[in-house]
Order: structure tokens, then C-alpha cells, then sequence
């Protein structure tokens, strides 16, 4: 399996709070991303990454912000969490080249009450 | 509407069953394709890149239609074991990868 975690695997915060979730990986890998899984909706791409400080937004950023100073580490932050972000956190990573394959964390579960 | 989109699903078929999937994608620069395979809720993995000119790995079979901007994946004698969702994911420029919504197979006896 790909060396790849995300931490905190579950979260239950208020309404407000900020939040930071982990991903970290020992493979190397030039691409990292944050994707959340909603019902009806599979995976929609929040940020990725294509190198160390370079990110760029995908489908659903608002409300999200990352930041990647080291290749191994992708951090996903909610500053001001809201209920609509109650979601599972998938991270990715990826080779370079158009056909690298994803590999995948865990997930994270968050829970903004 | 949204950059990836998948037949909604979802698919009941009996053991043995041919099952087809389609996905269209808008963004017609997309520079590869995929399909990976998530089951309950668990991590997606990758089950086969698509190729242009179409590709098979034992009983699956995906194409690409680049003129009309879809991929499909055809699952030939289904298994109890091929109940899963499906999702089709575009690398869109620069490493952009999308996902479309997922379809839900559920494969009887």
C-alpha cells in the first residue's frame, strides 16, 4: 500500500472553529490533493498541489485553504468551520505523468456541529 | 452542470449479467482517463486507465470516444464481488483530476 495517512481519521468541532487536517505521504509523490465525499455527489475536488507551494483550486475551495511546505505534508484548512462542510476528507497522491495513479488515505470523517 | 457526469444509477443486475457505464466529460483538452472502483465508502482505487484505443482486462472493458467526449466500462459475466460504485475520473490540465458522481452496482444472485 502507498505510504499515505491523514490525521485526524475523526472530527467533531462547533460551528466557527477552525480545523486543520493532516495528509502525509512517503512516497514522494510530485501531486497531492483534497477531495471531499458528499451522498449524491462522489468525490469533488477541493485543492491539489503539483509541487512544494504550488496549489490551485478545484471544484469546491471556497470555505478551504491549503498549504504544502514540504512534499511529504498537504494540510487542508476550514478556517471558520460550518455545517455544510460535515463531510468525508479523502487525500491523494499521485506520480507526474498523465497516467499516475491516484492512491488514496483512509479519509477523514468531520463532523461541524 | 458539473465537468464530469455519470449515469445515475443505481444498477441491479443478476449474476452473470452484462453491465454498462457511461461518462461524459465537458473540459475536450481532458488528457487521460480512468475508472476506479470505492466499496462502501472505503478508499477508491483504480481498476483500469482508458486508452483511445480501447482496452480489456479480463472481463472489463473500457473505451474512450474523444469526438464525443465520453468513456465507457463494460463489466461482462458480473460477480457477486463486482458490487460496487464506479466512478470515472477526467485529468483535466495540469493534473486537475475530476470525478464524476459515481454509479452504484449491485450485482443479485
Amino acid at each position: 500500500d502507498a505510504g499515505i495517512t491523514q490525521s485526524p481519521r475523526h472530527k467533531v468541532t462547533e460551528t466557527g472553529t477552525p480545523v486543520t487536517l493532516r495528509c502525509h505521504q512517503t512516497e514522494n509523490h510530485r501531486y497531492m490533493y483534497w477531495y471531499r465525499q458528499d451522498p449524491g455527489h462522489g468525490l469533488r475536488l477541493i485543492h491539489y498541489s503539483y509541487g512544494v507551494k504550488d496549489t490551485d483550486k478545484g471544484e469546491v475551495s471556497d470555505g478551504y485553504s491549503v498549504s504544502r511546505s514540504k512534499t511529504e505534508d498537504f494540510l487542508l484548512t476550514l478556517e471558520s468551520a460550518t455545517s455544510s462542510q460535515t463531510s468525508v476528507y479523502f487525500c491523494a497522491i499521485r506520480e507526474a505523468g498523465e497516467a499516475g495513479e491516484l492512491f488514496f488515505g483512509e479519509g477523514s470523517r468531520l463532523t461541524v456541529l | 452542470r458539473k465537468e464530469v457526469e455519470q449515469d445515475p444509477g443505481p444498477f441491479n443486475v443478476p449474476e452473470g449479467a452484462t453491465v454498462a457505464f457511461n461518462c461524459t466529460y465537458s473540459n475536450s483538452a481532458s488528457q487521460s482517463f480512468f475508472w476506479y472502483r470505492q466499496d462502501c465508502r472505503k478508499e477508491p482505487k483504480l481498476l483500469m486507465s482508458v486508452y483511445s484505443s480501447g482496452n480489456e482486462d479480463g472481463r472489463f472493458t473500457a473505451q474512450l470516444n474523444r469526438a464525443s467526449q465520453y468513456i465507457s466500462l463494460l463489466i461482462r459475466d458480473s460477480k457477486l464481488s463486482d458490487s460496487a460504485t464506479y466512478l470515472c475520473v477526467v485529468n483535466e490540465l495540469g493534473g486537475k483530476l475530476i470525478f464524476g458522481q459515481g454509479t452504484e452496482l449491485s450485482v443479485k444472485p
